[in-house]
């Protein structure tokens, strides 16, 4: 089905491990985000890419890395993941100057 | 930087009246949109309503729509005849529609920290 989607949907890891958030558009849209949703913070902006090979830091990077080599492709990487990373981490992404669709989320735990 | 602040961290509202949220934004730019968002307990956020800041006209979708006051730099949206279903979280969210980025603006969605309703029945 076209769309956006996220893998995993749930992730349990321990501090100090590497994880990566997969997501993928089937729209080819330009740009695509990243944000984390926390109690009392809203969406705050992690990463975005404006295209393939474009990325640029939001608001919150630290910590995290992303790459965008193919367009419909924007994985999010926690180097070395700390507790302070749980989180309800959501993908989006738009055309230019179009609407944006969101991802359902991944919700990160890590112990 | 443009800002986006909800006063209101929880709101409630009995079935079939109608509510308002708030919301306020700062900014230095002329051309941007504001967005209303619904974030059900599925956590999938959606669209509710969309407003150009050139458009003088209120964005109105159904029993949503809002009140624009570009001078104040407020956007609220209400709610009529609220239904169990509108219970959720909304996030008010700006985005330039510079296509230069001004004064730190960008096709970036920045987004207040949300308002949870709650509609009795």
């Amino acid at each position: 089905d076209a769309g956006i989607t996220q893998s995993p949907r749930y992730k349990i890891t321990e501090t100090g491990r590497q994880v990566t958030l997969m997501c993928h558009q089937t729209w080819s849209h330009s740009y695509m985000f990243w944000y984390r949703q926390d109690l009392g913070h809203g969406l705050r902006l992690i990463y975005y890419s404006a295209a393939a090979d474009i990325t640029d830091k939001g608001e919150v990077p630290d910590g995290y890395v992303v790459s965008r080599s193919k367009t419909e492709n924007f994985p999010l990487t926690l180097e070395s993941a700390t507790r302070s990373q749980t989180s309800v981490y959501f993908c989006a992404s738009r055309p230019r100057g179009g609407r944006q669709f969101f991802g359902p989320g991944t919700r990160l735990t890590v112990l | 930087a443009q800002t986006v602040t909800q006063s209101q961290p929880e709101m409630s509202v009995q079935e079939a009246e109608t509510v308002t949220l708030s919301c306020t934004y700062d900014t230095s730019e002329s051309d941007y949109y504001l967005f209303w968002y619904k974030q059900p307990p599925s956590r999938q956020m959606i669209l509710v309503i969309r407003q150009e800041a050139y458009k003088q006209q209120n964005a109105t979708e159904n029993r949503f729509s809002v009140n624009f006051q570009k001078a104040a730099k407020s956007f609220s949206l209400k709610i009529s005849d609220s239904q169990l279903g509108d219970a959720a979280m909304y996030f008010c969210a700006y985005r330039s529609a510079s296509a230069i980025p001004l004064q730190g603006g960008s096709e970036k969605l920045v987004f207040g920290k949300g308002t949870k309703l709650t509609v009795n029945p």
